[in-house]
């Protein structure tokens, strides 16, 4: 079957960094996306990775491993606007555009 | 451009009957998605359009979901006989064929069946 696994809470403290771990077992692997979804809110885009590696876009970077069918999202300096639910979401193949998407985790942020 | 739009934001119906929701994605996007999402969950993908041609459809998608986007622009999804199972939200993104691995969300339409 097709899963992706990544804890459902961190809590973390201002200022601090923290990372948010997923894994996958899907039929295919073309590419690991990270969402941002705030309470009431759409998900925004932060992150893709194709390739083994890590990304990085300001104060979000993410990684991600082929082999071990795993990746993470590390988040630096948080702020309490960062506290958000943050979703894996793996797309199976060039040709297919569907996604699919972790339960999510929900980063509580305190002071 | 104001990025993806959706009507209506918030939809209360009884069981049984039928609803649509309406889609206006990014202009210069051809990619269109439809999602479902319950609370605690992910986006559930249901199905895709690339201009007007529906090219992927889950296997999950009861025959009381249908979707089209009639010329390649707006796209509604209709739930016939609508069941309480189908309380959730919906959701529709686009993206561009180049650089399509981002998909832009609309704020979604929340459904509640009675």
């Amino acid at each position: 079957g097709q899963s992706l696994e990544q804890p459902s809470e961190v809590t973390a403290v201002e200022g601090a960094i923290v990372q948010i771990n997923c894994t996958y077992q899907t039929s295919g692997f073309y590419g690991l996306s990270w969402y941002q979804q705030h309470d009431g809110g759409a998900p925004t885009f932060l992150s893709y990775n194709a390739l083994d590696g890590l990304e990085e876009t300001g104060r979000f970077s993410s990684f991600l491993s082929r082999s071990d069918s795993y990746g993470y999202l590390l988040l630096q300096e948080l702020q309490m606007k960062d506290s958000a639910s943050y979703f894996c979401a793996v797309r199976e193949g060039r040709s297919n555009y569907q996604l699919i998407w972790g339960a999510g985790t929900k980063l509580i942020i305190k002071p | 451009d104001t990025g993806v739009s959706q009507d209506p934001r918030h939809k209360i119906t009884k069981r049984g009957q039928n609803v649509t929701f309406r889609c206006d994605p990014i202009s210069e996007h051809n990619r269109l998605y439809w999602y479902r999402q319950t609370l605690g969950q992910g986006p559930e993908f249901l199905t895709y359009f690339q201009n007007e041609a529906q090219l992927e459809k889950s296997r999950l998608l009861s025959d009381r979901f249908s979707a089209e986007r009639p010329k390649g622009s707006f796209s509604t999804l209709e739930i016939q006989r609508t069941e309480q199972g189908d309380s959730a939200m919906y959701l529709c993104a686009s993206s561009h064929s180049q650089g399509d691995y981002e998909q832009y969300f609309g704020p979604g339409t929340r459904l509640t069946v009675t």
